[in-house]
């Protein structure tokens, strides 16, 4: 079985300020991890994963997480804020097996205030 | 690569009626995978092609609802008999197998249904 908690459903920052999403897992196996980022009515656009490798992954737009085995995290980090990071973040994870089974998180609001 | 197509954007239809979305992947991806989400959750996942085969089902996948990909292709998503609980975003997305962006799962738009 796997699962994803996004501690917080909504996150406030100030543009150029720190961004910090959170988020635990729980897989019985190796997993591999990712996060996607949701604008109104659109599909989700992946940011950035964790499969293998490197624990420290970094993505687009500036984004990066690090995959940390025991805590069970992949926080979501961004040093500056900029008015176009406002958006729904997903975290997601999918075990290192056979299965495609993606168990998404139930998302993080991100609001940035000018 | 034009991305993964959802048809229609929007459909608005009465309980009781059936309905059909469509989904066209990336050419060259041979997974196709159906989710569901509804207002302040994240995608649930549905149901899992690799080319003309449905390999895995979700529970949340009812005897009224029905998915295909006949050649392997698009792949359509039947809902028959809608109820009000079924009002949700229906989105679709594909991955290929092997390569660098194996188990990178790419989204369409999605479908957003409204059932009266």
């Amino acid at each position: 079985a796997q699962s994803v908690t996004q501690l917080g459903s909504h996150v406030s920052v100030s543009e150029g300020a720190l961004v910090l999403l959170r988020c635990n897992y729980s897989s019985s196996v190796p997993p591999y991890l990712f996060w996607y980022v949701q604008y109104p009515n659109q599909g989700l656009q992946l940011l950035l994963k964790y499969t293998t490798g490197a624990t420290l992954v970094k993505g687009i737009n500036g984004f990066e997480a690090e995959f940390k085995k025991s805590e069970t995290s992949f926080h979501l980090t961004k040093p500056s804020a900029h008015m176009s990071d406002a958006a729904e973040y997903f975290c997601a994870v999918k075990n290192s097996g056979g299965y495609q089974k993606v168990t998404f998180g139930t998302g993080t609001k991100l609001q940035v205030i000018p | 690569d034009t991305g993964v197509s959802q048809n229609p954007r929007h459909k608005i239809t009465k309980r009781g009626q059936n309905v059909t979305f469509r989904c066209d992947p990336i050419s060259e991806h041979n997974r196709l995978y159906w989710y569901r989400q509804t207002l302040g959750q994240g995608p649930e996942f549905l149901t899992y092609f690799q080319n003309e085969a449905q390999l895995e089902k979700s529970r949340l996948l009812s005897d009224r609802f029905s998915a295909e990909r006949p050649k392997g292709s698009f792949s359509t998503l039947e809902i028959q008999r809608t109820e009000q609980g079924d009002s949700a975003m229906y989105l679709c997305a594909s991955s290929s197998r092997g390569g660098p962006s194996t188990d990178t799962q790419y989204f369409g738009p999605g479908t957003r249904l409204t059932v009266l």
